[in-house]
């Protein structure tokens, strides 16, 4: 069955290191979008692409890195620069094209420790 | 940016519909409504959009008002399984005909036994 896979789904960090979160999608989707989540919140846009090897800053992207080399594969690394990345994070697909919305993957749950 | 407001918070006996209101009163003429769910932890899940017209699918309905400043979703007989946090969101539009869903704090749809 298509979807979209985030791993892992409970990741822990240490303060100053680097983290990647994993999300792929085998939609044939074109394009891909990061979303944070913290408690009681909705979701907040990091970064997005719509084609490979391309692309944009959300509303939030200060601390944090992506890559669009595949187009099923968007990593998010979440750097020490971000000043708290605890929280739920949600990887998203869908086509140029397609007006049915996002496919959502199930969510990678960060703490720092 | 259109933007949307909604209550944060209803509640609804099982086996009644429940009706989310949403007041999306800066929506421009070309604009969708969608809607999404968000069960604890998981990733949002697509219900339903509309740009004018009303629309029913399975799992709900879409009243839009006639002005588009406003909507509603009807869920018809709703069961404990719809708990959940619903999001009316306006689909803004980017360049190369693609877009972004940007997220609100949406409703917090409880359903009592």
């Amino acid at each position: 069955d298509g979807g979209i896979t985030q791993s892992p789904k409970y990741l822990f960090r240490k303060e100053g290191q680097n983290v990647t979160l994993s999300c792929e999608q085998n939609l044939n989707h074109d394009a891909m979008y990061w979303y944070r989540q913290d408690p009681g919140q909705g979701l907040r846009l990091i970064y997005y692409s719509q084609i490979v090897n391309d692309f944009q800053k959300g509303d939030i992207a200060e601390g944090y890195s992506v890559s669009r080399e595949k187009k099923e594969s968007f990593p998010l690394t979440v750097t020490s620069a971000q000043k708290n990345p605890t929280a739920f994070y949600l990887c998203a697909s869908n086509t140029i094209s397609n007006s049915y919305g996002y496919t959502f993957g199930s969510g990678t749950r960060l703490t720092v420790v | 940016d259109a933007k949307t407001t909604q209550p944060p918070s209803m509640d609804c006996a099982e086996g009644r519909a429940a009706n989310l209101p949403c007041n999306h009163s800066t929506i421009s003429g070309n604009e969708y409504v969608y809607w999404y769910r968000q069960i604890h932890s998981q990733g949002p899940q697509y219900i339903i959009h509309g740009l004018k017209n009303n629309e029913t699918n399975e799992m709900a309905s879409l009243i839009i008002t006639e002005d588009r400043k406003s909507s509603t979703l009807i869920l018809p007989h709703a069961t404990l399984r719809d708990t959940a946090v619903y999001y009316c969101i306006v689909r803004l539009a980017l360049m190369d005909s693609s877009y972004k869903l940007i997220f609100g704090s949406g409703t917090r749809l409880l359903v009592r036994p």
